[in-house]
C-alpha cells in the first residue's frame, strides 16, 4: 500500500512568517511531486509540482524535495490570511501510476 | 483555469436509485479521473480513463461504473445509491505523468 503522510494540523502561523508544510512517501520509486491548496468547500487547485531533488521556487512558494529521505516540504513566505486552506501533497510513481494524496494539512495565518 | 465542468453541482436522490454524475472537460487531456472526497479519508480515487473506451478501477471502486464514449466526456454512474456514497465527487483531467487539474466537485446526498 502506498502512503502519502502529512501532519494534519492545523498549523497556525502569524501573518508575515515563513509556514512550512511537510510531506513523507512511502514508494520510494515515486517519480512526481505536487501541492495542491484547497478552500473550504472547493477544489483543489495546483500550486506547485517538482520532479528532481532540491528546491523550486515559485513566488512565496518554495518545494522542496529530497528522494533519498522521501520528504518532499512547501515553504510559504510572508503568509498571508488568504493562504489559510488546506494543504494537499500528491505522489505519482513511475508513468501511468496514480496520484496519491496525503490527507492534507490545514493551516491558518493569523492577522 | 482548466475547462473541467461537473454536472449537476449539487444533488439529493434517494437510497437505490442510480445516479449518474457527467465530467466534461475543454482541453483534450488524454487521462480522467473520478474521485471522492470525504472527511478523515482524503482524495480517493474511484475509477479513472487513458483514452476512449478505456478505462480501470481504483481504490474505491465498488458500488461504481464509468463510461468514457468521447475524449471530452467521461461519466460515475452509482448503479443503486447508498448513503455511505453521500460525498463530494470530484472530476480531474491531465496528460500522461503531468499534473491533474480538478473540476467544480459535485455535492451527493443520499437519504
Amino acid at each position: 500500500q502506498k502512503e502519502v503522510e502529512q501532519n494534519s494540523g492545523p498549523l497556525s502561523v502569524p501573518e508575515g512568517a515563513i509556514a512550512s508544510l511537510n510531506c513523507t512517501y512511502s514508494d520510494r520509486g515515486s517519480q512526481s511531486f505536487f501541492w495542491y491548496r484547497q478552500y473550504s468547500g472547493k477544489s483543489p487547485e495546483l500550486i506547485m509540482s517538482i520532479y528532481s531533488n532540491g528546491d523550486k521556487e515559485d513566488g512565496r512558494f518554495t518545494a522542496q524535495l529530497n528522494k533519498a529521505s522521501q520528504y518532499v516540504s512547501l515553504l510559504i513566505r510572508d503568509s498571508q490570511p488568504s493562504d489559510s486552506a488546506t494543504y494537499l501533497c500528491a505522489v505519482r510513481g513511475n508513468y501511468g501510476q496514480n496520484f496519491v494524496f496525503g490527507p492534507g494539512t490545514r493551516l491558518s495565518v493569523l492577522p | 483555469d482548466a475547462g473541467i465542468t461537473q454536472s449537476p453541482r449539487h444533488k439529493v436522490t434517494e437510497t437505490g436509485t442510480p445516479v449518474t454524475l457527467r465530467c466534461h472537460q475543454t482541453e483534450n487531456h488524454r487521462y480522467m479521473y473520478w474521485y471522492r472526497q470525504d472527511p478523515g479519508h482524503g482524495l480517493r480515487l474511484i475509477h479513472y480513463s487513458y483514452g476512449v473506451k478505456d478505462t480501470d478501477k481504483g481504490e474505491v471502486s465498488d458500488g461504481y461504473s464509468v463510461s468514457r464514449s468521447k475524449t471530452e466526456d467521461f461519466l460515475l454512474t452509482l448503479e443503486s445509491a447508498t448513503s455511505s456514497q453521500t460525498s463530494v465527487y470530484f472530476c480531474a483531467i491531465s496528460e500522461a505523468d503531468r499534473e491533474e487539474y480538478f473540476g467544480p466537485g459535485t455535492r451527493l446526498t443520499v437519504t
